[in-house]
């Protein structure tokens, strides 16, 4: 089956890291995404990695990628406050190009 | 470019009403997808189309009819309003390919559609 699981809450000391991870299923996932989503506020694709990549830094964002154990993490260095939000997880999986799956996603909060 | 629009953007329904939201982006994107974003969940894949005629269910299809009579359009019907399809409803286009082993993918959200059911 298809599922992604992603814990529900964060809470990070502003300038700290921040580390969201999230698990999948489906190994013949080909794309694995990180959105972002604010307040009232539809989806934005924040980084994705292909599925034969380890890793990929994006400014402030690093991914990793553990194809063996299925697992999928952002890091956020220096969070600023700025970076509240819910953050999911998805993948697009193998047998339909258009089908991606979404965690529930891991609400971020930044304390002072 | 616009990217990906939705209209309405909020709408109330009574039960046994039907509607259409609809979606368009101007980006020629082959793949278009609904969903539907419900309190404490991701979002949850309601149909999808790989391309102009071409059209396929997701996770949560019953209740909604989907058609893609063109690449830019892509509406979704609601037959009969019921109160559990109340949600936040995104409608999202993609693109993706692969060249020399290495992914490179280009996907857009519209702003959503706020629906309740009464």
């Amino acid at each position: 089956g298809e599922d992604v699981e992603q814990s529900l809450f964060l809470s990070v000391r502003e300038g700290d890291s921040s580390v969201i991870n999230c698990t999948y299923t489906d190994s013949s996932s080909t794309y694995l995404y990180w959105y972002k989503q604010e307040p009232g506020a539809g989806l934005q694709l924040l980084t994705y990695i292909f599925s034969n990549m380890d890793m990929k830094q994006d400014q402030r964002l690093t991914v990793l990628l553990n194809k063996k154990d299925k697992h999928l993490s952002l890091r956020i260095a220096d969070t600023q406050t700025g970076d509240s939000a819910i953050y999911f997880c998805a993948e697009r999986v193998y047998s339909s190009a258009s089908k991606i799956i979404f965690g529930s996603g891991t609400r971020l909060s930044i304390r002072p | 470019n616009a990217g990906v629009t939705q209209t309405p953007k909020f709408q109330v329904l009574k039960t046994g009403q039907s509607m259409t939201l609809q979606c368009a982006q101007d980006m020629n994107h082959e793949y278009m997808s609904w969903y539907r974003q419900d309190p404490g969940m991701g979002l949850r894949l309601i149909h999808y189309s790989v391309g102009a005629g071409i059209t396929d269910q997701g996770e949560v299809p019953n209740g909604y009819n989907v058609s893609r009579s063109t690449t830019e359009d892509f509406p979704l019907r609601l037959l009969s309003a019921a109160p559990s399809q109340t949600s936040v409803y995104f409608c999202a286009s993609s693109y993706s390919e692969t060249s020399g082993g290495v992914g490179e993918e280009t996907q857009y959200f519209g702003p959503g559609t706020r629906l309740l059911v009464l």
